[in-house]
């Protein structure tokens, strides 16, 4: 089975620090994706990448970059954290290809005192 | 815009009352609708995807189904282990990558 490992299950951090959170992958897979859970409104899409050193911006990219070096490495990165970024981060995997299913992280639950 | 909602926002059901979940979206063409299921504190869990109008998948209890306009889970006799939420994705046709929307998801509840 493909397992999506993130990092950290909570973390508790200050408005202004610098935040990494980190996703590995062990299938091969070309695509990651980091998405943010709010009570509500679903899972918004943060940033994507579909090989080494891409990226795309999706719904809500503003106040996050991200950081693809290896295949199966995806880091999230919040240059300097606010309260409004208080929220369940998942990351997911998948083939290049379309339709096809996501598998996910067991995500970080993130607050920002 | 391309939106994705779902509905009842919660469900609470006696062990073995089936029902059915909601999901109904709205995208300039459809390239796939999928659903997972999400149990607390861990990441979603694929399920099902559906392609096109009239496709039915079943899998133990669930069953899924496709209109142009809406899919439906249908859960058949549930149990307390069918617990979870369970969010409705869509793929549009027009995106520049590996795109997908979701809902925000039902919170079924089994009662024993």
């Amino acid at each position: 089975d493909v397992k999506v490992t993130q990092s950290s299950r909570y973390l508790v951090k200050r408005t202004g620090e610098k935040v990494f959170l980190e996703c590995v992958q062990d299938m091969d897979h070309e695509n990651m994706f980091w998405y943010r859970q709010d009570p509500g409104l679903g899972l918004r899409l943060i940033y994507f990448s579909y090989d080494v050193k891409m990226k795309e911006k999706g719904d809500i990219p503003e106040g996050y970059s991200v950081s693809r070096e290896k295949k199966e490495r995806f880091s999230l990165i919040l240059e300097s954290a606010s309260t409004n970024q208080t929220s369940m981060y998942l990351c997911a995997s998948s083939l290049r290809a379309t339709n096809e299913k996501l598998f996910f992280g067991s995500g970080t639950q993130l607050s920002v005192l | 815009e391309d939106q994705v909602t779902q509905s009842p926002e919660a469900l609470r059901l006696q062990e073995g009352e089936s029902s059915s979940l909601n999901c109904s979206y709205t995208v300039s063409g459809l390239r796939g609708l999928f659903w997972y299921r999400q149990d607390p504190g861990k990441g979603p869990e694929f399920l099902f995807t559906l392609y096109s109008a009239g496709e039915e998948k079943e899998k133990e209890r669930l069953k899924a189904t496709l209109t142009k306009k809406e899919s439906f889970l249908h859960i058949t006799a549930p149990k307390p282990e069918d617990s979870a939420t369970y969010l409705c994705a869509v793929q549009p046709l027009k995106t520049s990558y590996d795109k997908v929307i979701f809902g925000p998801g039902t919170s079924l509840s089994v009662i024993p």
